[in-house]
């Protein structure tokens, strides 16, 4: 089956970094999307990696592996606002987008 | 970059009524839409993927006469909760996608509350 893996929860302090992971096990691999989501409202796009190494964008970064079916999520200067869940996704082969459970992120002043 | 809307962002209905929600792409043309549902802390959950002018494929659980989808043209889907009861409150979400595209721009949500 296919299977995506993310820590359910984390915390973080405000300033820090913080790294999200995810692994996963899909049938063919056509990308890895994270997505951001506040409480009560539609996910937003973060970033999208489809070969293998690290996208920097701004604060966030994202790193993929391939061969090790492996991504995170990289949050740097951690603002309050910050806290979300965060959203690991990947397009299988027929270019399904298999979601994982979200990573909810508390950040503390 | 690629903007979709839906309507209503809220709705509150007696049981036993239906609820239409309406899923538009304003800039792009979306041959496909996904319909999801959330309840409260939990993670995403698809319920079915239509395709502009074929049928919706359903998520296995999730009653194809209960949810009624429609994706009549490249533009719009719309997603009925027939008979709604207390127990389809939940946020549903609208993404959609352009062909050979593999990013879903999603909607903002709609609140569903059945009294």
């Amino acid at each position: 089956g296919q299977n995506i893996d993310q820590p359910t929860e984390m915390t973080a302090t405000e300033g820090a970094i913080v790294q999200i992971n995810c692994t996963y096990q899909t049938s063919g691999f056509n990308g890895l999307f994270w997505y951001q989501q506040h409480a009560g409202e539609a996910p937003t796009f973060l970033s999208y990696n489809v070969l293998d190494g690290l996208e920097e964008k701004g604060r966030f970064s994202s790193f993929l592996s391939r061969s090790k079916g492996y991504s995170y999520l990289l949050l740097k200067e951690l603002q309050m606002k910050d806290s979300a869940s965060y959203l690991c996704a990947v397009v299988d082969s027929n270019y399904q987008l298999i979601w994982g459970a979200g990573t909810k992120l508390i950040i503390k002043p | 970059g690629a903007v979709v809307s839906q309507h209503p962002s809220r709705v509150i209905c007696k049981s036993g009524t239906s609820v239409k929600i309406e899923c538009r792409s304003l800039d792009f043309q979306a041959t496909t839409m996904f319909w999801y549902r959330q309840f409260p802390k939990q993670s995403l959950m698809l319920m079915a993927t239509s395709n502009e002018g074929s049928k919706a494929t359903y998520e296995q659980g999730v009653e194809k006469d209960k949810f009624l989808i429609n994706h009549a043209s490249l533009t719009l889907s719309t997603l009925t909760v027939t008979s709604a009861h207390p127990e389809d409150s939940s946020f549903y979400i609208c993404s959609a996608r352009a062909f050979r595209d593999n990013e879903q721009f999603f909607g903002p949500g709609t609140r569903l509350t059945v009294l």
